[in-house]
């Protein structure tokens, strides 16, 4: 019984490159959200979705990220053009959806931007 | 806006009870959550209190005053592996959840 499936667990880029984080949700889990966590801090959210849709992005930069969970295939994250700001913890958790169901967690994404 | 608020850090000795309190401030609100995180690993849920009073899980118990916005998680009978970070999170609008700055727990022998 796979959890929460993300890779790569850790990610070096140089400034201006593009970073791809994938997340595989958990076995019957149609809901996806993404956070970021910096360092010595809470985690925040940036983006909840479902399949083909994007239910809330209100905690998306406006610029550089986008996400997407297409019909087949993992849920991405992607952020272009990186800066060392950018250095995080990205982590991904699914749930069945609705107020009651608990999120659970992949093992997350450390992005190191040089 | 929206926040959160644990204390920064509490000690303890095994074998010892700690509580960890959670105080919040949100537009919307679904329930309370707790989620515990090891150094460099992922968030593993906890519990998670919609309604008012207390959640036993073996050696944690979850409390929630919604009258209050006021949450707290119990740890009993202390170990060190429950050295961790604890952060308490709201559900909100959405389906999202917003976290608190979380609490370094250290437990020492």
């Amino acid at each position: 019984n796979a959890g929460v499936m993300q890779n790569p667990r850790h990610l070096v880029r140089r400034r201006g490159q593009e970073a791809r984080l994938r997340c595989s949700p958990m076995k019957g889990h149609s809901h996806v959200y993404w956070y970021r966590q910096l360092p010595e801090e809470g985690l925040k959210f940036m983006v909840y979705l479902q399949k083909e849709n994007i239910i809330d992005e209100s905690g998306m930069p406006k610029e550089r990220f986008s996400a997407e969970f297409p019909k087949e295939g993992p849920s991405i994250l992607r952020i272009q053009q990186v800066v060392r700001g950018d250095s995080a913890a990205y982590f991904c958790a699914s749930s069945r959806g609705g107020a009651e169901e608990t999120q659970y967690f992949g093992p997350g994404t450390r992005l190191l931007v040089l | 806006g929206q926040s959160l608020e644990q204390p920064s850090e509490v000690t303890a000795v095994e074998g010892a009870i700690v509580q960890i309190n959670c105080t919040y401030q949100t537009s919307g609100f679904y329930g309370l959550s707790w989620y515990q995180q090891h150094d460099g690993g992922a968030p593993t849920f906890l519990s998670y209190n919609a309604l008012d009073g207390l959640e036993e899980t073996g050696r944690f118990s979850s409390f929630l005053s919604r009258s209050d916005s006021y949450g707290y998680l119990l740890l009993q009978e202390l170990q060190m592996k429950d050295s961790a970070s604890y952060f308490c999170a709201v559900r909100a609008g959405t389906d999202k959840l917003i976290f608190g700055t979380g609490t370094r727990l250290q437990v020492f022998p």
